[in-house]
């Protein structure tokens, strides 16, 4: 069974851009979580999708927005991008809730 | 609420030696508690977790952890360090069962001399 594949794997972007990631889950999980991992602040959740809608949400300005689609593959867009914003973002998925997540490889976003 | 604290943000030891990582959590309601590690450009591995059956937890590559509600701690120990348990490790913790949504703790990293 394949794992939860992050794509792309880096991204360099400049302030003020947007950016899209992309988690594909393992199949059959339904529900997708995406987190922000950096050196100051550490693992932060930033939301979770389950069925195409938003179940759980963390703290984090409206520039951080996702989406689930109903082949459960999951995207994270960030607009306006800050220098802070730089980090790994990491996509976790789960068929049988908070026992059961695994987790991808991350995308390594800098942010110029 | 629930959060978590990892005491000591770097732990070394030699190669053989005990590994004792520690975590103390917060949580009003009865807690699910896991460690993962993390190895180099990684993602997130599970090692174990507590989800309130029996309160020694044994994982994988010779891990266990204690659940002490006493003390409100999930230490994670193992015998004799490798040189391959050189990693960032995290404890975490979640007041549901039916969410992806952890709070993790700082974070770990172990150095395994030679």
């Amino acid at each position: 069974k394949a794992g939860v594949t992050q794509t792309p794997r880096y991204l360099i972007k400049t302030r003020g851009q947007q950016v899209t990631l992309s988690c594909s889950p393992i199949s059959g999980h339904r529900s997708v979580s995406w987190y922000q991992q950096t050196p100051g602040q550490g693992l932060q959740f930033l939301f979770e999708y389950f069925s195409e809608t938003q179940r759980n949400k963390g703290n984090f300005p409206g520039r951080f927005s996702g989406r689930q689609f109903s082949n459960s593959r999951s995207e994270m867009n960030v607009s306006t991008l800050e220098l802070g914003d730089s980090a790994l973002y990491l996509c976790a998925s789960s068929g049988q809730g908070i026992e059961k997540l695994f987790f991808g490889s991350g995308t390594q976003l800098s942010v110029l | 609420a629930q959060s978590v604290t990892q005491l000591g943000s770097h732990v070394s030891v030699s190669e053989g030696a005990l590994v004792l990582l520690r975590c103390n959590y917060s949580s009003s309601v009865p807690p699910y508690l896991f460690w993962y590690v993390q190895y180099p450009n990684q993602g997130l591995q599970l090692l174990l977790k507590y989800t309130s059956a029996a309160t020694l937890v044994k994982g994988i590559n010779d891990f266990e952890a204690e659940f002490k509600k006493s003390e409100t701690s999930f230490h994670l120990t193992k015998p004799s360090a490798h040189m391959s348990d050189a990693a960032e490790y995290f404890c975490a913790v979640s007041g549901q069962s039916n969410t992806g949504k952890l709070i993790f703790g700082q974070g770990t990293t172990l150095q395994v001399k030679p």
